[in-house]
């Protein structure tokens, strides 16, 4: 079936270093993908997509990899900051349309200084 | 900044009885959905509405739930008969196309 999946359930790292987080997906016809950030008691919160004709998208100290031929999404951090300590969820579009997404099992970052 | 808003922010329910959630989409926003999230569990779709009716549900979305659009500003999630296992996180999401906003969530705890 559809599943979206995380390698690493805890990534630690110093402040000011670069972060990457990883997810793999399964579906083949997933044509477009969300990274979100949760943090404590709040909803997701969108940071960057990219979608399936693309295999590198670049936000503001963000960057999404998108490697179709293993199927594997991840999300770097350039000088990870205290403030980006949450967890990260990487979600796909397996239908193509606005209707649903599928979310990955999450990455807690956590950021020392 | 426009926000997608939730009320209540937590519900206290007892199984059997029936609890609706509320939400406020974003007002120029044509697709909504819910998706809840067991504690310490990934986030899961539950039900995607446009056009004043559901356009897509996932296995979770049974004969228990409901959703409705009573007027133009608020979307419900209505579950009739609450159990335990309804224990959740529920976020309302709207979009104008294909990326949602997500609000803050109810957190529904079924005693």
């Amino acid at each position: 079936g559809e599943s979206v999946g995380l390698h690493l359930p805890t990534l630690s790292v110093q402040e000011g270093d670069n972060s990457i987080i990883n997810c793999a997906y399964s579906n083949s016809a997933s044509d477009y993908f969300i990274w979100y950030k949760q943090e404590s008691g709040k909803g997701p919160q969108f940071i960057i997509d990219i979608r399936s004709n693309m295999d590198k998208r670049q936000g503001q100290r963000v960057t999404v990899l998108l490697n179709k031929t293993v199927k594997h999404l991840s999300l770097q951090i350039a000088a990870t900051q205290p403030g980006d300590s949450a967890v990260y969820f990487c979600a796909e579009n397996p239908s193509g349309g606005y209707n649903k997404l599928i979310f990955g099992a999450g990455t807690r970052l956590a950021v020392h200084p | 900044e426009p926000e997608v808003t939730q009320t209540p922010s937590h519900q206290v329910t007892q199984m059997g009885q029936e609890v609706i959630l509320r939400c406020v989409p974003i007002s120029n926003h044509l697709y909504f959905y819910w998706y809840r999230q067991i504690l310490g569990q990934k986030v899961e779709f539950l039900v995607s509405f446009y056009n004043n009716e559901i356009s897509e549900k996932s296995e979770i979305f049974d004969d228990q739930f409901s959703v409705e659009r009573p007027d133009g500003s608020n979307f419900t999630l209505k579950i009739r008969s609450t159990k335990l296992e309804d224990s959740a996180m529920y976020f309302c999401a709207s979009s104008p196309t294909g990326v949602g906003t997500f609000g803050s969530g109810t957190r529904l705890t079924v005693v």
